[in-house]
């Protein structure tokens, strides 16, 4: 199966820093990846879409400037909370997607990193 | 994307068949039933697709009304490790870059 690898699992930075996390397709081609954030005992939320080589597409309420995306590569993404705030802290998760029908056409998920912000 | 309908939880006992129903009245003809689940603090966890055949894997079945208006996914013998959340998602596939949008799933616990 698929190998989503998302780094670090978790991280604890202080108020006004930027924390980038990093989310790495281990054995295909990701050609779409995707940003989740997830809050306590809620749903998976989308934060945006972004494809290798282009500008993130961001979902309606997501700062573009707050949360940087990076998609430098076929294999790697990148999401950069600049400026963190404690209201930040949550759970985020990458996915990926491009297997094609190796995979079921489905998405890969990373592991998730919990970020506190204190 | 389709809308889905599950129930909030659900409890098995261990070794006993789960049933977890889905409500997907307004699926389009292209669009496919998707589970996936969520074990706490992790990452999801693809388990089975289908279009309108029944379909079984190494993880479990997934029953489609002939309709197509609800499904059935079925953990054949639940162990402690199955609980976790479980989300029914309907999607156009052979189109990898349309986005996920997750319900609030199945929260389903399997009982000692």
């Amino acid at each position: 199966g698929a190998v989503v690898s998302q780094h670090p699992s978790w991280v604890i930075c202080k108020s006004g820093t930027s924390v980038k996390i990093e989310c790495r397709s281990l054995d295909f081609q990701a050609t779409t990846m995707f940003w989740y954030r997830q809050f306590p005992k809620q749903s998976l939320m989308l934060m945006a879409t972004s494809n290798e080589g282009s500008k993130a597409t961001y979902e309606q309420g997501v700062e573009k400037d707050k949360f940087l995306i990076n998609h430098a590569s076929l294999t790697l993404s990148t999401l950069t909370v600049t400026s963190a705030h404690p209201e930040d802290s949550s759970f985020y998760i990458c996915s990926a997607s491009g297997g094609g029908r190796r995979l079921n056409y489905g998405y890969t998920f990373g592991s998730g990193t919990r970020l506190t912000v204190v | 994307d389709a809308k889905t309908t599950q129930p909030t939880s659900m409890d098995c006992a261990e070794g006993r068949a789960a049933n977890l129903p889905c409500n997907h009245s307004t699926i389009s003809g292209n669009e496919y039933v998707y589970w996936y689940r969520q074990i706490h603090s992790q990452g999801p966890q693809y388990i089975i697709h289908g279009l309108k055949n029944n379909e079984t894997n190494e993880m479990a079945s997934l029953i489609i009304t002939e309709d197509r208006k609800s499904s059935t996914l079925i953990l054949p013998h639940a162990t402690l490790r199955d609980t976790a959340v479980y989300y029914c998602i309907v999607r156009v596939a052979n189109f990898g870059n349309e986005k996920l949008t997750f319900g609030t799933g199945t929260r389903l616990t399997i009982i000692p």
